[in-house]
């Protein structure tokens, strides 16, 4: 168990729809990261909060957006959904934003649109 | 922009065998850390074992280790004594040292099955 609590686990929804996904870090974890893992793209970095401020963005779309709360936990809005953004998607979260500091990865959420 | 290229989409080793899978990445950078990771059936992101750029010796977690060839931008993980339980998919990361993120760049992983 990685400390790291991502719901749901499973999201089936239809095309033009919009979904939240949550993230709960590690406790004592600032940093939380977003990831996209598809067939199409791989595992690919999208977002990246640290304490509350975007930190980085990566291959991020538009229709997509996420937050970082006070109490730390992180949402990630997907909007307008397409049937290519059915994909795994993972929080991870680290103690800080330094990169000697390893990533601690959700079990993911499995996102399918019909 | 760097990159992280695995060039063997899939592998079989026998059980109590040697088997290891390869990594290449470009980078300008002299500093950062590299990163396996292994994602057995069940979707989880494990963390395998990484390696600091700037130290020339190798890592090493029980039956898994790293040679890591700065010059060739060479990072191959070796697992001995492969058990029924190492079957997974491996994916080889990258992560600048000190940047304005410690994002992670994936390669396109590696699937392995350790045969009984």
């Amino acid at each position: 168990d990685s400390g790291v609590t991502q719901t749901p686990k499973h999201l089936i929804t239809a095309t033009g729809q919009r979904v939240t996904l949550r993230c709960s870090p590690r406790s004592g974890d600032l940093s939380v990261y977003w990831y996209q893992q598809s067939l199409d793209q791989g595992l690919q970095f999208l977002i990246q909060y640290y304490n509350g401020e975007e930190r980085a963005k990566g291959n991020i779309l538009e229709r997509f957006s996420a937050q970082q709360f006070p109490d730390l936990h992180s949402e990630l809005n997907l909007s307008s959904l397409e049937l290519g953004d059915s994909a795994l998607y993972f929080c991870a979260s680290s103690e800080g934003g330094a990169s000697n500091q390893p990533q601690h990865f959700g079990d993911g959420t499995r996102l399918s649109i019909l | 922009a760097q990159t992280v290229t695995q060039s063997q989409p899939e592998m079989s080793v026998q059980e109590a065998e040697t088997v290891t899978l390869s990594c290449t990445y470009d980078t300008s950078e002299s500093n950062y850390y590299l990163f396996w990771y292994k994602q057995p059936p069940s979707r989880q992101m494990i963390l395998v074992i990484r390696q600091e750029a700037y130290k020339q010796q190798n890592a090493t977690e029980n039956r898994f280790s790293v040679n890591f060839q700065k010059a060739a931008k060479s990072f191959s993980l070796k697992i001995s004594d492969s058990q029924l339980g190492d079957t997974a998919m491996y994916f080889c990361a990258f992560t600048d040292y000190g940047g304005a993120t410690n994002k992670l760049i994936f390669g396109t992983g590696t699937l392995l099955a350790v045969q009984p």
